[in-house]
């Protein structure tokens, strides 16, 4: 299966916790996003990489949150000090962004998402 | 106002009916559209990209207006699989992904 994979599946932490998550993207992609995803809504943007540079972070990502893609491949993305709040699905996506055809391409493709659950 | 707002649904339709689910974006700067399904649990995936001249794939038909920063959705004979929820997505002001809140479809029997 070459499509994006994320690590783990879910995650069950007590409050206070840190937890790490995993994404490998699609190889030759050169984007690499994070979302949050709560019932009910659109996945909220979280951050994105170009190569292993952290291009944007939203204002929802609290200093609790910290992304690293350290050599533009795989990503990890941590939360320290887990609140019941960070309950959530985390997905990541993976792009190629480029011009074809006199039109910018930039279709994400996502992993399952690993669910995490803060007690 | 939120980014980008969809109609609220849930849209419950029988087999073969023709629905059109319609998406407001805020940002005049926006470059790209998309549309994604998703089912209950599973992560999004890409349904098509939106492009200024419209496009259909199938039964399924995406058009784009600019001027009045409106994304359209047609989906045409609608089979009992086409159950999802419907994300409408923009580019931000930045580079990132705005997804709306989404329009659920269940197509009935």
């Amino acid at each position: 299966d070459t499509g994006v994979s994320q690590d783990p599946r879910h995650k069950i932490t007590k409050r206070g916790q840190n937890v790490t998550f995993r994404c490998d993207p699609i190889s030759e992609h050169n984007r690499l996003y994070w979302y949050r995803q709560t019932l009910g809504q659109g996945p909220e943007f979280l951050t994105y990489f170009q190569n292993e540079a952290q291009l944007e972070k939203s204002r929802l990502l609290s200093d609790r949150f910290s992304a690293e893609r350290p050599k533009g491949s795989f990503s990890t993305l941590e939360i320290q000090r887990t609140e019941q709040g960070d309950s959530a699905m985390y997905l990541c996506a993976s792009s190629l962004v480029g011009l074809a055809g006199g039109l910018n391409y930039n279709e994400q493709f996502f992993g399952p998402g690993t669910r995490l659950t803060v007690l | 106002r939120k980014e980008v707002e969809q109609d609220p649904g849930p849209f419950n339709v029988p087999e073969g009916a023709t629905v059109a689910f319609n998406c407001t974006y805020s940002n005049s700067a926006s470059q790209s559209f998309f549309w994604y399904r998703q089912d209950c649990r599973k992560e999004p995936k890409l349904l098509m990209s939106v492009y200024s001249s419209g496009n259909e794939d199938g039964r399924f038909t995406a058009q784009l207006n600019r001027a009045s920063q409106y994304i359209s959705l047609l989906i045409r004979d609608s089979k009992l699989s086409d159950s999802a929820t419907y994300l409408c997505v923009v580019t931000g002001y930045g580079q990132n992904f705005v997804f709306g809140p989404g329009t659920r479809l269940s197509v009935l029997p």
